[in-house]
């Protein structure tokens, strides 16, 4: 158990929908990455918020937006959902925006848009 | 373009035996590197990292190698158990215009044949 959690495991919805995505991270990391993993694909940076502020924008779609929160939980907004954004969807924590520090993983939300 | 490749999709070693995964890199500025390991239905955990100034870091039974002139690194894994089927993703740490963000490959899955 990596002391990350993330809500909800399983998600299933529409074309056109919006979903959130929630993630806790470990007791006392500010630091939360969200990733996209597509089918046989590798984990793609989404982005990254450090004690609420964001700190580093990856390949996130303009139809995708995210922050955190004062109590450092995060939310990841997908809207007009394609069947593209089919995924696993990771949220990772770690104590410090800065390198060397290994990132926590949640166990993922799996989304499938039908 | 991907800036971290690992070019192996898969590999299979017998138990005792040496494992070496492979991850290439294009970026002479990213300053740190991390391999983690991937269970299916679970989210990434940390193995091991590595400083952009050092060569080598062992940890038990895994070593990871850095060679910056060719832009490459390797973690073995001695000897090689059943328990390490999975797959390996290796990562980049890019602070370079005053980013802070993680570099994925897509993954080399590992098989130890009992």
């Amino acid at each position: 158990d990596s002391g990350v959690t993330q809500t909800p495991k399983h998600l299933i919805t529409a074309t056109g929908q919006r979903v959130t995505l929630r993630c806790s991270p470990r007791s006392g990391d500010l630091s939360v990455y969200w990733y996209q993993q597509s089918l046989d694909q590798g984990l793609q940076f989404l982005i990254q918020y450090y004690n609420g502020e964001e700190r580093a924008k990856g390949n996130i779609l303009e139809r995708f937006s995210a922050q955190q929160f004062p109590d450092l939980h995060s939310e990841l907004n997908l809207s007009s959902l394609e069947l593209g954004d089919s995924a696993l969807y990771f949220c990772a924590s770690s104590e410090s925006a800065h390198s060397g520090y290994e990132q926590y993983f949640g166990p993922g939300t799996r989304l499938t848009v039908t | 373009d991907q800036q971290v490749k690992q070019n192996s999709p898969s590999l299979s070693v017998q138990e005792g035996r040496i494992s070496i995964l492979n991850c290439d890199y294009t970026n002479s500025m990213f300053d740190y590197f991390l391999w983690y390991k991937k269970y299916p239905a679970e989210g990434p955990t940390f193995l091991i990292s590595i400083s952009s100034i050092k060569d080598k870091n062992e940890d038990g039974r895994f070593t990871v190698f850095l060679n910056k002139s060719a832009k490459h690194l390797s973690l073995h894994i001695v000897p090689s158990q059943p328990g390490d089927s999975a797959v390996y993703f290796c990562a980049a740490h890019d602070s370079t215009s005053g980013t802070y963000k993680y570099i994925f490959g897509t993954g080399t899955r590992l098989k130890v044949l009992a």
